[in-house]
């Protein structure tokens, strides 16, 4: 699976726009780009996925330039509970022979 | 319909000793993923099981190995823990060619004295 790079860790307040940007300049033509969220001692929980330009579900946003060497996860007015480590994840649809590739990801900390 | 469950949620274990981890995954799955989750590895592939066999396998020791029942209910022992084993054990069950969007449970926190 491609490497990406993700900011270590962010802060923000309740009610704001937060943006979170993956580098991936690696990744291959068949790769898709996808987010999971992982609230403590829980899971990772799928967010959204997309493959190019924008893709919007109700909880998330995702940004894909042409050259698709980014993504920007962004969240839309965000609260306390949103509060989690967020991960980017790139590679093929249809399974993949190692697993996901969950690198360290984003540690987002909500304020009031 | 039910999520992915994990038995047990926590366990404490000494060196030396074995431990089998219990994943039932959500109706319907027939591929089963284990993960392990340590702060300073972060989130790593160990397994995956469908149809009772192993299709892919992760960077770990012999002494990490599972199983898958006919079921789809699957299992993971590891023999002769070490301390480093301390850490989130996590499965994950999807449909076959749905990589993206694996369903996981919430983890068997396991701690070696």
């Amino acid at each position: 699976l491609a490497k990406t790079t993700q900011p270590i860790s962010m802060d923000s307040y309740e009610g704001q726009e937060v943006n979170i940007t993956c580098s991936h300049n690696n990744i291959a033509t068949n790769d898709y780009i996808t987010w999971y969220q992982q609230f403590p001692s829980q899971g990772p929980r799928f967010i959204i996925q997309g493959y190019k330009t924008k893709v919007t579900n109700e909880v998330a946003s995702l940004f894909i330039p042409a050259d698709r060497k980014s993504s920007t996860l962004s969240l839309p007015r965000v609260s306390l509970s949103d509060t989690a480590v967020y991960y980017c994840l790139v590679g093929p649809l249809g399974g993949g022979a190692d697993g996901l590739t969950f690198g360290k990801g984003t540690h987002l900390i909500i304020q009031p | 319909k039910a999520g992915v469950t994990q038995t047990p949620r926590y366990l404490i274990k000494t060196r030396g000793q074995q431990v089998t981890l219990s994943c039932s995954p959500i109706s319907g799955h027939r591929s089963v993923s284990w993960y392990q989750q340590t702060p300073g590895q972060g989130l790593q592939f160990l397994f995956e099981y469908f149809s009772e066999t192993q299709r892919n396998k992760g960077n770990f020791p012999g002494r990490f190995s599972g199983r898958q029942f006919s079921n789809s209910r699957s299992e993971m022992n590891v023999s002769t823990l070490e301390l480093g084993d301390s850490a989130l054990y996590l499965c994950a069950s999807r449909h076959e060619g749905e990589w993206e969007t694996q369903y996981f449970g919430p983890g068997t926190r396991l701690l070696v004295l």
